[in-house]
């Protein structure tokens, strides 16, 4: 099993540009996560989805948009990148379930710049 | 007030040290605590989970739980240079949802 995988591992965008981040996990849970890492700020988390067809706000939304189409893939799309959107993006997932510990399983990050 | 606070360091120790790293949190709400590990780099990956008040232990490693103060402690020791990560304190809300600590940069000298 490849777990949680992130496509790219690596972009740099100008101000203003778009692009969609690729989440893929093999595992066939049902929630999953974008998390975004700032020196400092620890895991801040973006949006979430509890299934498919399904998406939530997490604490930092804005300027994000998500789409779940498929149960084991989780887009995350910058409409119009800023520079305060540089940071680092982790996908997570996990098998969920109320009233129960789930361990959520990280992919290896995506490290976005922008100009 | 922020709801979890935890000492970014960074933190140097020597190899063999007995480390200690803490965190602070303000919701009653939360169920479960962890401990995730960061290496440069990677995501991180989930080291212990305690639900309980008390102390939990796996070979080197003990995760303390204090529900009345609103803290929990994460003690390594004979810590190796293998242990230098980012070591992050994490706790559940709803739908499986995560909140972090700051992290802490750990660094274990030879």
């Amino acid at each position: 099993n490849a777990g949680v995988t992130q496509t790219p591992k690596f972009r740099v965008l100008k101000t203003g540009q778009s692009m969609t981040l690729l989440c893929a996990q093999d595992m066939n849970h049902e929630y999953m996560y974008w998390y975004r890492q700032d020196p400092g700020m620890g895991l801040r988390l973006i949006h979430y989805s509890v299934g498919e067809g399904t998406t939530a706000k997490g604490e930092v939304p804005d300027g994000y948009n998500v789409s779940r189409l498929k149960k084991q893939n989780f887009l995350l799309g910058l409409e119009s990148a800023a520079p305060s959107q540089t940071s680092v993006y982790f996908c997570a997932s996990t098998g969920g379930g109320q009233g129960a510990m789930n361990e959520q399983f990280f992919g290896p990050g995506t490290r976005l710049t922008v100009l | 007030q922020k709801e979890v606070e935890q000492d970014p360091g960074p933190l140097s120790v020597p190899e063999g040290a007995i480390v200690s790293l803490n965190c602070t949190y303000s919701n009653s709400a939360f169920q479960y605590f962890m401990w995730y590990r960061q290496y440069s780099r990677k995501g991180p990956e989930l080291l212990m989970y305690t639900y309980s008040s008390g102390n939990k232990e796996d070979g080197r490693f003990t995760a303390q739980v204090d529900k009345s103060s609103k803290y929990i402690s994460l003690f390594i020791r004979d810590s190796q240079p293998s242990d230098s990560a980012t070591y992050l304190c994490a706790f559940i809300q709803g739908a499986q949802k995560l909140v972090f600590g700051q992290g802490t940069r750990l660094t274990i000298n030879p």
